[in-house]
C-alpha cells in the first residue's frame, strides 16, 4: 500500500520556538494532503487542507498565521507551528490523498509535539 | 452540523464477535471509513463504503446504510492484537473527513 512519512516523530522544544514537520509521500504523488491533530483520548480534528501549489485551506478556528503550510511538491508538505506554546502540544498527523484515488487517504505515522 | 456517535468503550473475549456501530449526520455523504488507530500510532485503513451494503474484507467486515445514516464495522475471530480504536469517518460534501470520537475496543484472553 501507499506510504506516508513525518519527519520528525518526536520533537520537545521551548515556548515561543517554531517548530517544522514534514509530511512526505514516498511512493505515489498526492494533490492532495490534510494535518489534523489530536488531543489525549480525543478524535483527529482536521486543521487544514493543502493543495500543492496553491494555499491550503484553514479549519475553523485555526490560525493560518500560526500553523504555517506548504506544500511545494507533489510529495511533501510542511507544517510549521510559529512560536509554540504549551497548549499546542498534541500529536500531530498528516494525510495524503492519491491523484489517481478520491477513496482513501493514507496516513503518516505522527509527530508527537511537546512544548515545554 | 456535522455529528458521527461511535460507543465510546467495547469490551469482548479473544475468537468471539464485535459489532461497532456508527451513526452519522453530515453535510453531504461522499462515502465511510473505518480506521484502526493503536495507541500513539497513526490510524490505518481498514474499509471503505459508498453504497449500501456489506463489504466483507477478511475478518472484517463493514456495513453501510445511507438512508439511516448508520454503519457498522465487525470483527470477527477476535485477536488480542484488535484492542485498539477504531474510527468512524465520513467523508462530507466538501470532501473533508469528519471523524468520530473513536471506539476504544479492548480484546480480553
Amino acid at each position: 500500500g501507499a506510504v506516508v512519512s513525518q519527519h520528525p516523530s518526536r520533537v520537545i522544544c521551548k515556548s515561543g520556538t517554531s517548530v517544522k514537520i514534514e509530511c512526505r509521500s514516498l511512493d505515489f504523488q498526492a494533490t492532495t494532503m490534510f494535518w489534523y491533530r489530536q488531543f489525549p483520548k480525543q478524535s483527529l480534528m482536521l486543521m487544514a487542507t493543502s493543495n500543492e501549489g496553491s494555499k491550503a485551506t484553514y479549519e475553523q478556528g485555526v490560525e493560518k498565521d500560526k500553523f504555517l503550510i506548504n506544500h511545494a511538491s507533489l510529495t511533501l508538505s510542511t507544517l510549521t507551528v510559529t512560536s509554540a506554546h504549551p497548549e499546542d502540544s498534541s500529536f500531530y498527523i498528516c494525510s495524503a490523498r492519491a491523484w489517481d484515488s478520491e477513496e482513501t487517504q493514507y496516513f503518516g505515522p505522527g509527530t508527537r509535539l511537546l512544548v515545554l | 452540523g456535522q455529528n458521527i456517535d461511535q460507543p465510546t468503550e467495547m469490551t469482548a473475549t479473544e475468537g468471539a464477535i464485535v459489532q461497532i456501530n456508527c451513526t452519522y449526520q453530515t453535510s453531504g455523504f461522499n462515502g465511510l471509513f473505518w480506521y484502526q488507530q493503536h495507541a500513539g500510532e497513526a490510524p490505518t485503513f481498514l474499509s471503505y463504503n459508498v453504497l449500501d451494503g456489506l463489504e466483507e474484507k477478511g475478518r472484517f467486515s463493514s456495513f453501510l446504510s445511507r438512508s439511516k445514516g448508520y454503519s457498522y464495522l465487525l470483527l470477527k475471530e477476535l485477536q488480542m492484537k484488535d484492542s485498539a480504536s477504531y474510527l468512524c469517518a465520513v467523508r462530507d460534501n466538501t470532501d473533508k473527513l469528519i471523524f468520530g470520537t473513536g471506539t476504544r475496543l479492548q480484546v480480553f484472553p
